[in-house]
């Protein structure tokens, strides 16, 4: 079962737009941790964030975990062509990741 | 250095055959995962083994499912009888310990016919 649930499903911006997705999970986590799946491609770790932490960033990367909500999202800044693809959230509990269904990005030149 | 490879890329198998997936791990790194995913579906977790150590199976989805890391690097996971509803894309991660994040391989889809 996955416990993250990612919103939207998908999203389609022009290039230079921002896009923000996000996170809500329903248990306690140790941290929580985004990944970036191209087409038939493996997942790339992007960001962690533990608990607890609020905010982080990297380069056009923001991510915010408000775990009294149990929520996370992530913000991609001046979105690019190459930006486009399938973005998860994974919330971890020691060991064990549990992914959401994904957002789909788009990124129309 | 070299990333998580992961072999074949592509497996087609019949029905009621045996398959081996082979994922070798950035060297050194302790912690090795294998997960399953559908199409349109985030991964699910399988299993986890530290060093040769299995210490979780939990997400193995039936008793055909079997996984091995025998010297503490490359791992197997063996899939008997292969059914249809085994066909997806199955990702191997390493990760230098169970709190770290976790580096992902190109996966293996397989297609059970």
């Amino acid at each position: 079962s996955q416990q993250g649930e990612e919103d939207p499903q998908a999203l389609s911006i022009q290039e230079g737009e921002n896009a923000t997705m996000n996170c809500s999970y329903k248990t306690s986590i140790n941290n929580l941790q985004w990944y970036r799946q191209n087409s038939g491609r493996g997942l790339v770790h992007l960001i962690l964030i533990r608990s607890n932490e609020r905010e982080k960033h990297s380069g056009r990367l923001r991510v915010t975990l408000d775990t009294s909500k149990k929520s996370s999202s992530l913000l991609i800044t001046a979105s690019r062509a190459a930006d486009t693809a399938s973005y998860f959230c994974a919330t971890a509990n020691d060991y064990k990741l549990s992914f959401g269904a994904g957002t789909t990005v788009t990124v129309r030149a | 250095g070299a990333g998580v490879s992961q072999s074949p890329r592509y497996k087609v198998a019949k029905r009621g055959q045996d398959v081996a997936l082979r994922c070798d791990p950035i060297s050194g790194h302790v912690s090795l995962f294998w997960y399953q995913q559908a199409l349109g579906q985030g991964p699910e977790f399988l299993t986890y083994f530290q060093n040769e150590a299995q210490l979780d199976k939990s997400g193995l989805p039936s008793d055909r499912f079997f996984a091995e890391r025998p010297e503490g690097s490359v791992s197997t996971l063996k899939i008997q009888r292969t059914q249809q509803e085994d066909s997806a894309v199955y990702l191997c991660a390493s990760s230098p310990g169970p709190n770290n994040e976790q580096f992902f391989g190109p996966g293996t889809r397989l297609t059970v016919l």
